[in-house]
């Protein structure tokens, strides 16, 4: 069971467009991870947010925690075809330590 | 690269037949996770281990076990294999600390059951 929700499932834009990515639940998770994932390969960690309200910002990439610590986004401004893969958002609780992983967004930046 | 191995990077096998995984986490992280990827599960957490001993445990089968060793690298066991059991699997390892559960993946194994 997924206690993740991942929308859009899928996105496909030119390059030089934006694109939001976003990450519900019905839990409060102690923190949250965004990884991508390129295909047959290991996700790769992009970022930790862990407080409510939270933004933190990665070059073009743009992350929010939101107040609640239910709901993430992920924001890319001027996306480049580089960008392209699967963006994995996933979350752990204070006191159980496994991941668990929405279904993930799989994102295709055009040139 | 996150300073996790894993190996084999393929791994092509019979159903009924038992194959082991391996993994070394990143040099001080003293948990490792074991998760299954496949196409319609998505990334599922099967269990993770924390200096060599068992801490939790996901959506493992009876047939898959675990160990991690003294020098903290861990095996995953799959046996009576199964055509469905073809998917990719990955190790992570985190230092298991504070607030924040930064778990870093490995290449993965990509096991197919023919």
């Amino acid at each position: 069971t997924q206690l993740l929700e991942q929308s859009p499932q899928f996105l496909s834009i030119q390059e030089g467009e934006n694109l939001t990515v976003y990450c519900n639940s019905s839990s409060v998770f102690s923190s949250l991870q965004w990884y991508r994932q390129e295909p047959g390969e290991g996700p790769v960690l992009l970022v930790t947010v862990v407080t409510g309200g939270e933004v933190k910002k990665l070059k073009r990439l743009t992350f929010q925690f939101g107040d609640a610590r239910k709901d993430s986004s992920l924001h890319i401004t001027a996306a480049q075809p580089g960008d392209t893969g699967l963006y994995l958002c996933a979350g752990s609780y204070s006191n159980d330590y496994k991941l668990s992983f929405g279904a993930g967004t799989t994102v295709t930046v055009r040139a | 690269d996150s300073g996790v191995t894993q190996t084999p990077k393929h791994l092509i096998t019979a159903t009924g037949q038992r194959v082991t995984l391996r993994c070394s986490p990143r040099s001080g992280d003293l948990s490792v996770y074991w998760y299954q990827q496949s196409l319609d599960q998505g990334l599922q957490f099967l269990i993770q281990y924390y200096n060599g001993e068992e801490r939790a445990k996901g959506n493992i089968l009876e047939r898959f076990s675990a160990q991690q060793f003294p020098d903290l690298h861990s095996e995953l066991n799959l046996s009576s294999l199964e055509l469905g059991d073809s998917a990719l699997y990955f190790c992570a390892s985190s230092v298991t600390s504070g607030r924040t559960n930064e778990q870093f993946f490995g290449p993965g194994t990509r096991l197919t059951v023919l």
